[in-house]
């Protein structure tokens, strides 16, 4: 079955630091993965996916995520982090080829301090 | 583009009575609906699949009496939370997909319902 695990509930990180929020997938065959954030008493904001292509994937906000079919891992990143990337962050893996559903990670804290 | 709004944003009700809740894709038809729900600190748990004109795919565990969820069209799903009691407080979001887009599902802001 398709998984994905997010190992960290909270990263903190100071203003200005680069950042990176871990992901790791299993699934049966390429996958498609793809990270949300979701700020408080909000609906989640997509921010980008891998589909096929390069390793490296670059999204919303200034975030890019890395494709390591190796390590299985989907990690998410940026150069610098701002206050305002506080939130909650999840990961996610569509569940099937012949399907939309999506299964995600338990999320990640995102602290960014000042 | 891609927009998705839901209705209300959050919502009281007595036990016992009925809410429900609307999944609009603003800006686009959305060929499929999910409804998810979600406690504080954790992540979503999926409730169901909704596609228009047919009946909603109901995940192991969900009561398919209890949440009622209607797609009547390709811009609109309601999830109806019959009978409510306080153990469905909760925060529910919907989301959308269109063929297209490329697979990522579009959000709703979510409704706070809280049942007293």
């Amino acid at each position: 079955a398709q998984s994905v695990a997010q190992p960290e509930d909270q990263v903190n990180v100071a203003e200005g630091n680069p950042l990176t929020v871990k992901c790791t997938y299993s699934v049966s065959g390429n996958p498609y993965l793809f990270w949300y954030v979701q700020y408080p008493n909000r609906g989640l904001q997509f921010l980008l996916k891998y589909i096929t292509g390069d390793n490296l994937v670059k999204g919303s906000y200034g975030f890019e995520a890395e494709f390591n079919k190796s390590q299985t891992s989907f990690h998410l990143k940026k150069p610098s982090a701002l206050v305002s990337d506080s939130a909650l962050y999840f990961c996610a893996v569509r569940a099937l080829y012949n399907t939309d559903k999506l299964i995600f990670g338990t999320g990640t804290r995102l602290q960014v301090f000042p | 583009g891609a927009v998705v709004s839901q209705h209300p944003s959050w919502v009281i009700c007595k036990s016992g009575t009925s809410v429900k809740i609307e999944c609009r894709s603003l800006d686009f038809q959305a060929t499929t609906m999910f409804w998810y729900r979600q406690f504080p600190k954790q992540s979503l748990m999926l409730m169901a699949t909704s596609n228009e004109g047919s009946k909603a795919t109901y995940e192991q565990g969900v009561e398919k009496d209890k949440f009622l969820i209607n797609h009547a069209s390709l811009t609109l799903s309601t999830l109806t939370v019959t009978s409510a009691h306080p153990e469905d407080s909760s925060f529910y979001i919907c989301s959308a997909v269109t063929t297209g887009t490329g697979y990522e599902q579009y959000f709703g802001p979510g409704t706070r319902l809280t049942v007293t």
